[in-house]
């Protein structure tokens, strides 16, 4: 099974909102991500978590907070968004991301449709 | 810095007219190149991951290559339900901390 899971699938929020999006996996995977895909471009790489920790943050605004409350569950909390963060967001798992290691494949979730009015 | 490219960046074909993907890098230490698909609005679905050139891989109508500096995806009689985009993405970096998506190519195939 390579399922990761994510909600809600689509989402409309206001800039003064607080939202948050989740992503789950049951794959015993160790390493997890967060990207943003804009129509007809291809996803950013936004955090990496490695075994709970972040690990790498592609310099994205703090309006995006993520969390990893343990190793099947990813959150993304969303706070005083602005329009042009209306995308695609993705979660993705990999087995994990070893220093000097080879990555595993990254297996994606359906994406979370996000609107901000 | 590391960069991929697609080509071309859309094609149209006829149902049963192979055709081939390119995906074109240049990257500190390749760890991985990764081929997906991607329908309208849905998360990418993992198809490849080749790792050293020369390898081939091979699924159902789809089958793709690695050289030293450019992956093919190959499409044998494709059908109108190959409809979709398909994006490469590299592994690289001292640490493989470096994954990289091409833009990608919008693939249509006509019945």
């Amino acid at each position: 099974d390579t399922e990761v899971t994510q909600t809600p699938k689509h989402l409309v929020m206001g800039m003064t909102n607080k939202k948050s999006l989740k992503c789950e996996q049951h794959m015993g995977h160790r390493a997890m991500y967060w990207y943003k895909q804009k129509a007809k471009k291809p996803p950013e790489l936004m955090f990496v978590y490695s075994y709970e920790k972040l690990s790498i943050n592609e310099s994205v605004p703090s309006r995006f907070s993520p969390e990893c409350p343990n190793s099947s569950l990813l959150n993304l909390h969303l706070h005083a968004l602005q329009p042009e963060d209306s995308a695609l967001y993705l979660c993705a798992s990999s087995q994990e991301v070893l220093a000097g290691g080879t990555q595993e494949t990254q297996y994606f979730g359906p994406g979370t449709r996000l609107l901000v009015l | 810095e590391d960069q991929v490219t697609q080509s071309p960046e859309a094609l149209r074909l006829q149902e049963g007219e192979s055709s081939s993907l390119n995906c074109s890098y240049t990257v500190s230490g390749l760890r991985g190149l990764f081929w997906y698909r991607q329908d309208p609005g849905k998360g990418p679905e993992f198809l490849f991951t080749l790792y050293s050139a020369g390898e081939e891989k091979e699924k159902e109508r789809l089958k793709a290559t690695l050289t030293k500096k450019e992956s093919f995806l190959h499409i044998t009689a494709p059908k109108p339900e190959d409809s979709a985009t398909y994006l490469c993405a590299v592994q690289a970096g001292n640490y493989g901390q470096n994954f990289v998506f091409g833009p990608g190519t919008r693939l249509s195939v006509l019945p």
